[in-house]
């Protein structure tokens, strides 16, 4: 079945300093890669995503990178802020059902 | 635009009560719709989807049952809620890029 690994599970990083959440992945057949920023006490917000297609997509501070041949995307975020400190979850879907398989999320804290 | 209810915000059941969480989208027609529980582990534990009005898929063996009576409602249900049931609680919808769209989620404490 398909499979999602997530790391590290908690980041903690100074204010302006960059940080980067991998995230391995076991479906051949997965074509979507979303992330998605969770506030305390509210659902999971999609920040970016990135298809197959291409290898790198970037949005003003974040960008996303993924490596299809190794199965394995990265979310970099630069210049960090302490609104960046969430939950961030990466998954996968596309495949041959309607589901998207999260990691576990990693614990983001940005101290000012 | 579209849109993703979910209520309520909060809930506090006592061992054994029913459970009826409802989730509505506006905006867009057939979508996939999901239930999801996070514990406080913080991993997203898919409990059921839904392709279409009266189509459900359980995920996870447990005490809970999903119903989809309109082509935008989804209800997450209990007869008997247990301890282990506490969780919070996220709806979501698909649109046709695979794109997850979530709710702001139910906090279910069982007492």
């Amino acid at each position: 079945g398909e499979n999602v690994e997530q790391h590290p599970s908690t980041l903690s990083v100074q204010e302006g300093d960059s940080a980067v959440i991998k995230c391995t992945y076991s479906d051949s057949a997965s074509n979507y890669f979303p992330w998605y920023k969770q506030e305390l006490g509210k659902g999971p917000q999609l920040i970016i995503d990135i298809r197959s297609n291409v290898g790198e997509k970037k949005d003003q501070r974040i960008a996303v990178t993924l490596n299809k041949t190794a199965k394995h995307f990265s979310l970099h975020i630069t210049e960090t802020q302490p609104e960046d400190s969430a939950v961030y979850f990466c998954a996968e879907g596309g495949g041959s059902n309607y589901k998207l398989t999260f990691g576990k999320g990693t614990l983001l804290t940005v101290n000012p | 635009s579209q849109t993703i209810h979910q209520w309520p915000a909060t809930l506090v059941q006592p061992v054994g009560s029913p459970l009826s969480l409802e989730c509505t989208v506006e905006g867009t027609s057939n979508p996939n719709l999901y239930w999801y529980r996070q514990a406080a582990g913080r991993g997203l534990q898919l409990l059921f989807y839904s392709v279409g009005i009266g189509q459900i898929s359980s995920e996870v063996p447990q005490n809970l049952s999903a119903s989809r009576p309109q082509d935008r409602q989804f209800i997450l249900s209990s007869k008997k809620l247990l301890l282990s049931d506490s969780g919070f609680y996220l709806c979501a919808w698909r649109g046709g890029n695979y794109g997850y769209t979530f709710g702001s989620g139910t906090r279910l404490t069982v007492v």
